[in-house]
């Protein structure tokens, strides 16, 4: 079955300090990766996204993630941290339904990052 | 303007009641879908119709009934609460009939609390 790994529950960094956010999925075929931000009180905003092509991709916010099909990752990734990036950090995988077409999302548990002035 | 609005956002009430959430998408998706978030943050699918026909439906108790009078709404109901019913839900639509390689928009939420 497909499953979202986000091994770390929360993480402080330092305002002005380089972030990686780490994501592990399982999914038996070709991955459809995102990453969302959740800040408090608030909805699901998109970060990026992974179909294919380069693995290296980039997203709102200054943020990049780089899938690793041999580790099975796509770790989020940001050379400098605003304390404006406080908020629940998810990652996703895109898996197929099975007999529909149609695709769920499956989340991992989320990651809590915390900016230390 | 917002692309995906739901009501109320905020929605407290007692265990045995009926209550509904409205969501309404002006993106012009296929797709719709109900997430929730249970007291972990941790995020499941509900249900996804697309073009007002059920297409996953996640083992969720038949309290919850999902209706889509059109392409652009998708409420859910939900009958009898139980105090396991607290949680954030919210509201999502994707273009592309919801296939695969398609990102998902999200809602701010409803957060439900029964007391």
């Amino acid at each position: 079955a497909q499953s979202v790994t986000q091994p770390d529950i929360h993480i402080t960094v330092s305002e002005g300090a380089s972030l990686e956010l780490r994501c592990n999925y399982s999914y038996g075929a070709t991955p459809y990766l995102f990453w969302y931000v959740q800040s408090p009180g608030q909805g699901l905003q998109l970060l990026l996204k992974y179909f294919s092509g380069d693995t290296l991709v980039q997203g709102i916010k200054g943020f990049e993630a780089e899938f690793k099909r041999s580790q099975s990752s796509f770790n989020l990734r940001k050379p400098s941290v605003h304390w404006s990036d406080a908020a629940e950090y998810f990652c996703a995988v895109g898996a197929l339904v099975t007999d529909t077409g149609f695709q769920k999302l499956v989340f991992g548990t989320g990651t809590r990052l915390l900016v230390s002035p | 303007d917002t692309a995906v609005s739901q009501t109320p956002k905020y929605l407290v009430t007692q265990m045995g009641n009926d209550k509904s959430i409205k969501c309404e998408q002006n993106l012009g998706h296929d797709t719709m879908y109900w997430y929730k978030q249970d007291s972990k943050k941790f995020l499941k699918i509900m249900f996804s119709y697309n073009n007002k026909e059920l297409i996953i439906n996640e083992t969720v108790p038949n309290r919850f009934s999902p209706k889509s009078p059109d392409k652009a709404h998708l409420n859910l109901h939900i009958n009898s609460l139980e105090l396991g019913d607290s949680a954030v839900y919210f509201c999502a639509s994707s273009p592309g009939q919801g296939r695969m390689n398609t990102e998902a928009f999200f809602g701010q939420g409803t957060r439900l609390t029964v007391v």
